[in-house]
């Protein structure tokens, strides 16, 4: 099955940091690979799918990129309620997420 | 209103079954790719099994000979049969649409499911 990781797995950021979080696949997954954003007791919120979509309703602050192997999820300028934690998923064949990223406040 | 509503969790004990049901409203499981998805206490999200809108059933290798998926296409609701159950299977199940790209747009709520002696 793939394998996907996740880095870092937690990060301190300020209101108004330009934020990255990669995702890797163990191998090529085209750009079936989707981004979640929960917080706290939530269920999961869909930010990006298909690699670089943005689900209906988010903020256009957040982005994705990447193919094959290598992605990224990229948050412009933090706001207070984007921190969370933030998932990748493949849906290459079956599917798998990553291990996820905590956003936390420096 | 589109939703997910999922029922049947508690506690059991090793080696022991649970089925879990899921009903969904505003929308017909059986056009839609549906997954089930769990999250143990404090931990990460793990896919569990996902099934296709043609029938085609897959699992995640942890569960995979233990846990059976099916739907019910009248009573439009999805089932999980989770069987030989271990502690490691103790989590939040949720039930899950999956919308364009196969992002899961729309989540239930969960059931919890706790194995234990």
């Amino acid at each position: 099955d793939i394998q996907m990781t996740q880095s870092p797995s937690s990060l301190s950021a300020s209101v108004g940091d330009r934020v990255t979080i990669t995702c890797r696949a163990s191998q090529g997954i085209s750009s079936y690979l989707n981004w979640y954003q929960q917080k706290s007791g939530r269920v999961p919120k869909l930010l990006i799918y298909a690699a670089s979509s943005l689900q209906g309703g988010v903020p256009s602050r957040f982005s994705g990129s990447g193919s094959g192997t290598d992605f990224t999820l990229t948050i412009s300028s933090l706001q207070p309620e984007d921190f969370a934690t933030y998932y990748c998923q493949h849906t290459y064949n079956t599917r798998a997420f990553g291990q996820g990223t905590k956003v936390e406040i420096k | 209103e589109v939703q997910l509503v999922e029922s049947g969790g508690g506690l059991v004990q090793p080696g022991g079954s649970l089925r879990l049901s899921c009903a969904a409203s505003g929308f017909t499981v059986s056009s839609n790719f549906m997954s089930w998805v769990r999250q143990a206490p404090g931990k990460g999200l793990e896919w569990v099994s996902v099934v296709y809108s043609d029938g085609r059933m897959y699992y995640a290798d942890s569960v995979k000979g233990r846990f059976t998926g099916s739907r019910h296409t009248s009573e439009n609701t999805l089932y999980l049969q989770m069987d030989s159950l271990r502690t490691e299977d103790t989590a939040m199940y949720h039930c899950a649409r999956e919308g364009p790209g196969n992002g899961v747009d729309i989540w239930g709520q969960g059931t919890m499911v706790t194995v234990s002696s």
